[in-house]
């Protein structure tokens, strides 16, 4: 079965500055996906970043990126000049690349808070 | 524009009355399942149906039914709800496969008492 820690449970960062939350994941399966969803206050689940595990090369969507680094099973998000929308919960989930079963597994959770 | 429709948002009902939150997607996907998201656990998988009357169990399916009669639709049954049944509930649907990641709906917020 496959486990995914999210050990810190929150974190502040000033608006503008760069933070970094953390992720690891255990895993026996070779191919497979990562991925950080965002949960504002309003509750809705956002996918913010995906990264294949085939691939070496890191994720980036504008201000958003992830540090994949397989042989550690470590996957964290960077967001850069953080602003005050940023301010919400973020799950990192895994799912098997292959299977019937197109299952998130999810950490649980982190709440990042970006002060003005 | 494509989204899961989750219903209702909140609902407080007693100890045993059934219920019944209803989930629909627009997007023509295969794939659609059912989580749970309560404090310090993250989102559990309830139930996932890879097709039209195709459904299986996730991790925490005790005391929920599931039906897949629509493409579209995948309902969460309670027959008989309980306390410990007091969560965030969300739907979510993907292609066959799921890589691209899982659309999700709003999220259903039940208590019961």
């Amino acid at each position: 079965a496959q486990t995914v820690t999210q050990s810190q449970p929150e974190m502040s960062v000033q608006e503008a500055e760069t933070v970094t939350l953390s992720c690891t994941y255990d895993t026996s399966e070779s191919n497979y996906y990562l991925f950080w969803y965002k949960q504002p206050p309003s509750r809705q689940m956002i996918l913010v970043i995906r990264q294949e595990a085939y691939k070496q090369q890191n994720a980036t969507e504008n201000r958003f990126s992830v540090n994949f680094q397989k042989a550690a099973k470590s996957f964290s998000l960077k967001i850069s000049d953080s602003q005050l929308g940023d301010t919400a919960m973020y799950f990192c989930a895994f799912m098997k690349g292959i299977g019937a079963n197109s299952k998130l597994t999810f950490g649980k959770g982190i709440t990042l808070s970006v002060r003005p | 524009e494509a989204q899961v429709t989750q219903n209702p948002r909140y609902l407080i009902t007693v100890t045993g009355k059934k219920l019944t939150v209803t989930c629909s997607q627009n997007m023509n996907h295969e794939y659609m399942s059912w989580y749970r998201q309560d404090p310090g656990l993250g989102l559990r998988q309830i139930y996932y149906s890879m097709n039209v009357e195709v459904t299986d169990k996730g991790d925490v399916p005790e005391g929920y039914k599931v039906s897949r009669k629509e493409k579209r639709n995948f309902p969460l049954i309670l027959e008989s709800p309980s306390p410990n049944q007091t969560s965030l509930y969300f739907c979510a649907s993907s292609p066959t496969g799921g890589t691209l990641g899982a659309f999700f709906g709003q999220g259903t917020r039940l208590t019961v008492v």
